[in-house]
């Protein structure tokens, strides 16, 4: 099984300013890394797909990089609602495997 | 609107069984693989199976391999999760999430299990 590893566990940002949140794989997953959002309540919700890809309807300030064992979601400039916690997966291999989350804060 | 509605979820005692639904709306669900991923409280998510678009393939992740039981019924746009042997580190949230492409773009609201005597 992949083990993704998340970090930092939490992330203390103020409004405006850039989040930068990393994910690693225990072994290459290529480019098949996905992000996901959750709030508290709330399911997940995806944002990025295919390490650098947009999901519908998600802001251009959320960007995501990387290949093989390691990446990192971009959130370039922190609005109210993006205070969440956000989870790395792959889904290169079975099992599909998720990082443990990074809680984005305010600061 | 394309939306996941599960239900099924309550208090069951240790040993004991559960069968959970998604119901799907908004999209050709024949056409999709789903899988059910769970949160215990307080944690981060676990994937727990998937079932391609005809019931050809299933997976299951170890922690349930032999006591849960993926299936769909394309006919009624409905999934399932057939939880038998419950252990109190069954309790979570439980997610349906339909696949495209092997991403989980969409999440149902989840519906809760609690495993305890």
């Amino acid at each position: 099984e992949i083990v993704m590893t998340q970090s930092p566990a939490t992330l203390s940002v103020s409004p405006g300013e850039r989040a930068t949140l990393s994910c690693r794989a225990s072994q290459s997953v290529s480019s098949n890394l996905a992000w996901y959002q959750q709030k508290p309540g709330q399911a997940p919700r995806l944002l990025i797909y295919g390490a650098s890809t947009r999901a519908t309807g998600i802001p251009a300030r959320f960007s995501g990089s990387g290949s093989g064992t390691e990446f990192t979601l971009t959130i370039s400039s922190l609005q109210s609602e993006d205070f969440a916690v956000y989870y790395c997966q792959q889904y290169n291999n079975w099992p599909f495997t998720f990082g443990q989350g990074t809680k984005v804060e305010i600061k | 609107e394309v939306q996941l509605v599960e239900s099924g979820g309550g208090l069951v005692k240790p040993g004991g069984s559960l069968r959970l639904s998604c119901a799907a709306s908004g999209f050709t669900f024949s056409s999709y693989s789903m899988n059910w991923v769970r949160q215990a409280p307080g944690k981060g998510l676990e994937w727990v199976s998937s079932i391609s678009s005809s019931s050809s393939y299933i997976y299951y992740a170890d922690s349930v391999k032999g006591r849960f039981t993926i299936s769909r019924d394309n006919a009624k746009n409905s999934l399932y999760l057939q939880m038998n042997s419950l252990r109190a580190e069954d309790t979570a949230v439980y997610y349906c999430a339909r696949e495209l492409g092997r991403v989980l773009d969409v999440w149902g609201q989840g519906t809760t299990v609690t495993v305890s005597s």
